[in-house]
């Protein structure tokens, strides 16, 4: 079983629709999360740091269930330029490694 | 402004060759980290380092070393390349260990054949 582990999709959703990923982690020492964007053939920028009690950064909100060790980001009202692959990360000051997910594919259409 | 920076962004390669992919950083991060990506595995962490002198071994560290002589830069070497080691690399740093946001370089293709 992977450490961090994602939906592939694709997701393929309209303009203005509300789309909701999530990820799961293995590793209940896990300390810090991330959601990272990746454009095609781009390095991954990163997109929102995850907070225990959920954090929004407009149009985006990010949580994270510690119980059942997932984080979720929602995007709402999709733009066209939010298609994208949407990776996970997620740190453990034990392993002090990153891990990442395998990335969600989002492509929003006219 | 600060960045990160990889070359060469392509490079083709013969099986068995020594080749170094190079990564520097103007952020003065102590950590630098070393990621391949591969279609349905993602971003997996070959080495990393904490800071002039100290490097760490990652996910998939087999084949390949690193070594870090000043703050700025991280080289990766393999030693003798594989056609397992075509992939896309990239290069990352951050400011703080365990936890802290990774900043990313462009990436390098490399291609063994």
């Amino acid at each position: 079983r992977k450490e961090v582990e994602q939906d592939p999709g694709p997701f393929n959703v309209p303009e203005g629709a509300t789309v909701a990923f999530n990820c799961t982690y293995s590793n209940s020492a896990s300390q810090s999360f991330f959601w990272y964007r990746q454009d095609c053939r781009k390095e991954p920028k990163l997109l929102m740091s995850v907070y225990s009690s959920g954090n929004e950064d407009g149009r985006f909100t990010a949580q994270l269930n510690r119980a059942s060790q997932y984080i979720s980001l929602l995007i709402r009202d999709s733009k066209l330029s939010d298609s994208a692959t949407y990776l996970c990360a997620v740190n453990s000051y034990n392993n002090n490694d990153m891990r990442f997910g395998a990335g969600t594919r989002l492509t929003v259409k006219p | 402004d600060a960045e990160i920076t990889q070359s060469p962004r392509h490079k083709i390669t013969e099986t068995g060759r020594q080749v170094t992919l190079a990564c520097h950083q103007t952020w003065n991060h102590n950590n630098m980290f070393w990621y391949r990506q591969d279609l349905g595995h993602g971003l997996r962490l070959i080495h990393y380092s904490y800071g002039v002198q100290d490097t760490n071994k990652g996910e998939v560290s087999d084949g390949y070393s690193v070594s870090r002589s000043n703050t700025e830069d991280l080289p990766l070497t393999l030693e003798s390349a594989a056609s397992s080691q075509t992939s896309v690399y990239f290069c990352a740093s951050s400011d703080l260990a365990g936890g802290d946001t990774q900043y990313f370089g462009p990436g390098t293709r490399l291609t063994v054949l």
